[in-house]
């Protein structure tokens, strides 16, 4: 299995604040990396996927980018909503495995 | 809009199969990977497995001897089993689609949480 490591494992920061969130695997996993939101009492949902594409919907304010083992997820203006636990995953081979998640705390 | 829903007992007795449905609404279940995803209380997201429309499946080698993931395409219904549960079992399980084996999961149910418990 491909391990994913997420760092920090969690983050204070304020409204307004630019956050980088970064996830990190042992071996190359090209740009198959997916960044995911995650509320508490809800599903994940998916804000970048292939290390940079934006998914539809999603504020332009969340980017993505890395490539082989070093990936970071950008959140460039914190919004209040913003605050919740942020989960990377690999799709470069089964099985499928995600990081351990990063939770962002006011 | 996608819409999937999962239902199933809340509650399995430890030694027993755990039987979850997973409903998919405004989508052909076809052409796309369905996955089960679970989350024990307070942590990280662990794939179970998916099956694709065809009815090949792939499954999470630490779970695999435990797992069988089914597909019903007349009530667009997709199936998890999960023999012998323990405690170890209790989560939050969530279906969600892919548009490949190893892709992303652009879609989500609610998800429901199974309880292992006596």
């Amino acid at each position: 299995d491909i391990q994913m490591t997420q760092s920090p494992s969690s983050l204070s920061a304020s409204v307004g604040d630019r956050v980088i969130i970064t996830c990190r695997t042992r071996q190359s996993i090209s740009t198959y990396l997916n960044w995911y939101q995650q509320k508490p009492g809800k599903a994940p949902k998916l804000l970048i996927y292939g290390a940079s594409s934006l998914q539809s919907g999603v504020p332009s304010r969340f980017s993505g980018s890395g490539s082989g083992t070093d990936f970071t997820l950008t959140i460039s203006s914190l919004q209040p909503e913003d605050f919740a636990t942020y989960y990377c995953q690999q799709s470069y081979s089964t099985p499928n495995t995600f990081g351990q998640g990063t939770k962002l705390e006011i | 809009q996608v819409q999937l829903q999962e239902s199933g007992p809340g509650l399995v007795k430890p030694s027993e199969t755990l039987s979850l449905t997973c409903t998919v609404s405004r989508v052909s279940i076809s052409s796309y990977y369905w996955s089960w995803i679970r989350q024990p209380p307070g942590k990280g997201l662990e794939w179970i497995g998916y099956i694709y429309y065809s009815g090949s499946a792939n499954y999470n080698p630490s779970l695999k001897s435990r797992v069988t993931i089914s597909l019903d395409t007349s009530k667009s219904q997709i199936s998890l089993k999960l023999s012998s549960v323990t405690a170890a079992d209790t989560a939050v399980y969530y279906c969600a689609r892919s548009d490949s084996g190893l892709g992303n999961f652009d879609y989500w149910g609610q998800g429901t949480l199974v309880t292992v418990s006596s």
